[in-house]
């Protein structure tokens, strides 16, 4: 039984470069999250897609920021020109409904590091 | 003012000890609470969810939400070195969650 997987676990990158990592959710789970998580913070969310359809964008996300979704599968994340600030842990999650509630599992995360 | 409110810690106690973690929230609309658990550079684990007021338990977990107080939270019964980790408090809004800010618990043996 294989979890929520995320690729690179780890990206070092200059300032100003793009970066783009993917999540690969649970197979059978239609709705797959975005997170942000900085050093001694809570996860903060960045947006959800519920098959191939983005559902909702925080307003942490900014016009760098792009996420897809193609064919419902995995997902990608793509930081654009990134900056010092992007620096963090970036964690999904995929979800099944049971009745209301969401049960979320999360991957290990990518941490970034922006020098 | 943040939304959910929780004491970062850090939290240190023997082993054997009965852990109590806590949160606040500001939004009555919330009505799924859920306990994580994460491991220092993993990603974070459900341990437990309750829906709206009450208990529930699970072996040495218990967890509590008072809607009235905006309160919710999470006792560890016999607490183990393997306990140790930052326990996150989360609310459901809307299909995705609103995270406390963690608190870093180190259980001593």
């Amino acid at each position: 039984d294989t979890g929520v997987s995320q690729d690179p676990r780890h990206k070092i990158t200059k300032r100003g470069q793009n970066v783009t990592f993917r999540c690969d959710p649970i197979s059978e789970h239609n709705r797959l999250y975005w997170y942000r998580q900085t050093l001694g913070q809570g996860p903060e969310f960045l947006t959800y897609f519920q098959n191939e359809a983005q559902l909702e964008k925080s307003r942490l996300l900014s016009d760098r920021f792009s996420a897809e979704r193609p064919k419902g599968s995995f997902s990608t994340l793509e930081i654009q020109r990134t900056e010092q600030g992007d620096s963090a842990m970036y964690l999904c999650a995929s979800s099944l409904k049971l009745a209301d509630f969401y049960e979320q599992y999360f991957g290990p995360g990518t941490r970034l590091t922006v020098t | 003012q943040k939304e959910v409110e929780q004491d970062p810690g850090p939290l240190s106690v023997p082993e054997g000890a009965i852990v109590s973690l806590n949160c606040t929230y500001s939004n009555s609309a919330f009505q799924y609470f859920m306990w994580y658990r994460q491991y220092s550079r993993k990603g974070p684990e459900l341990l437990m969810y309750t829906y709206s007021s009450g208990n529930k338990e699970d072996g040495r977990f218990t967890a509590q939400v008072d809607k009235s107080s905006k309160y919710i939270s999470l006792f560890i019964r016999d607490s183990q070195p393997s306990d140790s980790a930052t326990y996150l408090c989360a609310m459901s809004k809307g299909g995705k969650l609103i995270f406390g800010q963690g608190t870093e618990l180190s259980v001593k043996p």
